[in-house]
């Protein structure tokens, strides 16, 4: 079963406008979540996080908002650029846990048109 | 500084077959992580390393296995390879064995099982 779901796999979006990437979750161990974005050719950059204790991050251009009772993270991108165009990957980890190991969504691929 | 680094690029193998992965973490990172990300998909998780011992494991058959080495780079073997093995092999490293350091991915080995 998939414990991280992004259920948009792509996404059109202008230069300029928001871009709104969504994530689902259904475990409840998981308090740690991320934003990945990921280039052809190249393995996943980290671009934000956020806590459990937290309802929202923001980092200059990204925010990432949480609703731990829906069980669901967004990460809006304001102003998209077409320089943003990749696929974003949402990954969850349970800080209780000896490692650091990453469950992560199917990705959306984001498309900023010119 | 060099960032996580990985051989080879790519890789032909046919079904039956053992393959041998490599990874070299940044500088100072003392924990190497492994996933499998197939066509489509997001990464999976595979192993965690930390200071050479196991940290953590995925929801993988035992032919593949994994090893740290003294100065923490690490090896991904795949024994008796099936045609479901061909993806994407991803290789993270930290600094820490905990959830909130971040990992930095390297490029990937692609792996094409025949």
């Amino acid at each position: 079963d998939q414990q991280v779901k992004q259920n948009s796999p792509s996404l059109s979006v202008q230069e300029g406008r928001i871009s709104i990437l969504n994530c689902d979750y259904t475990n409840s161990m998981f308090d740690y979540f991320l934003w990945y974005k990921k280039y052809p050719a190249e393995g996943p950059t980290f671009l934000i996080s956020i806590s459990s204790i937290k309802d929202k991050n923001e980092d200059g251009r990204f925010t990432v908002f949480l609703n731990k009772s829906a069980k669901h993270l967004s990460l809006h991108i304001v102003p998209s650029q077409p320089g943003d165009s990749a696929v974003y990957f949402c990954a969850a980890s349970a800080s209780r846990n000896a490692g650091n190991m990453l469950t992560f969504g199917g990705g959306t691929r984001l498309m900023v048109k010119p | 500084d060099a960032g996580v680094t990985q051989s080879p690029t790519h890789l032909i193998k046919t079904r039956g077959q053992h393959v041998t992965l490599r990874c070299s973490p940044i500088s100072g990172h003392k924990s190497v992580s492994w996933y499998q990300q197939v066509l489509g998909q997001g990464p999976q998780f595979i192993f965690q390393y930390y200071e050479k011992e196991e940290r953590g494991r995925g929801n993988f058959p035992d032919r593949f296995s994994a090893r740290q080495f003294p100065n923490y780079s690490s090896e991904l073997n795949v024994n008796a390879l099936l045609l479901g093995d061909s993806a994407l092999y991803l290789c993270a490293s930290t600094r820490g064995a905990g959830a909130y350091n971040e990992q930095f991915f390297g490029p990937g080995t692609r792996l094409t099982v025949l």
